[in-house]
């Protein structure tokens, strides 16, 4: 079974640009993730997917980050204007997890480091 | 709120020796779900296991084992007769299953584990 694909793999980006991060979950995983890890610390939830509705976006910075899975498999992540503070490891992980049922591990990809000069 | 704090940042040990790391967690929930992941420096997250909270039976795992202990909110990971291939950074996470974001992981700042050979 494939696992969490997701591409690139390495971005370098200049302050204000934008950049965009795609990922392909397991097959027939409905939930799909994506996290913020800053160096040295824990993975952050960005946003949380069921199927092709958002289920929970509350630490998104939305003036600047958004998120679309419009098929409800793959799922892009776009940063626009790019800061600084923005350098980090983006994950995305998958769960066969459906709302209402109890928690099911979830399954990591490699991640994009994104590195904002 | 819920928390996890793994107090320990760093350990070293030398092959062969028992390392256990802690693990703390926060919640008001009455059912919720702790995970251990393992991050090698390749960067792609582990799922180690997942325990409900009225499970709190020990599990074993070949050389893992896990220690559950609600009576002090805590989660430990023990690593028996320890191999370089276990350096790595090991998260403990946190899941509540009531509210409205099920399944989302608050993660620790992870334990950065280093076996020397």
């Amino acid at each position: 079974e494939a696992g969490v694909a997701q591409s690139p793999r390495y971005k370098i980006i200049e302050k204000r640009q934008s950049v965009a991060f795609w990922c392909n979950p397991i097959s027939g995983h409905a939930t799909l993730y994506w996290y913020q890890q800053i160096l040295g610390q824990g993975p952050k939830l960005l946003i949380q997917f069921q199927n092709n509705g958002v289920v929970d976006d509350s630490q998104l910075p939305k003036d600047r980050f958004s998120a679309e899975r419009l098929k409800g498999v793959d799922s892009t992540l776009k940063i626009q204007p790019a800061k600084l503070e923005d350098s980090a490891v983006y994950l995305c992980a998958s769960s066969p997890k459906y709302q209402g049922e109890p928690a099911y591990e979830q399954y990591f990809g490699p991640g994009t480091r994104l590195t904002v000069t | 709120a819920q928390k996890v704090t793994q107090a320990q940042t760093e350990i070293s040990v030398v092959e062969k020796e028992d390392v256990t790391l802690d693990c703390v967690y926060e919640t008001r929930d009455t059912t919720y779900y702790l995970f251990w992941y393992k991050q090698p420096p390749s960067g792609e997250l582990v799922f180690l296991i997942r325990r409900n909270s009225f499970d709190e039976q020990n599990e074993i795992s070949g050389r893992y084992s896990w220690n559950f202990q609600k009576s002090t909110s805590s989660f430990n990971f023990t690593i028996t007769a320890s191999q370089v291939v276990d350096s790595a950074v090991y998260f403990c996470a946190l899941s509540e299953a009531d509210g409205g974001s099920q399944g989302n992981l608050i993660f620790g700042k992870g334990t950065k584990l280093s076996v020397k050979p």
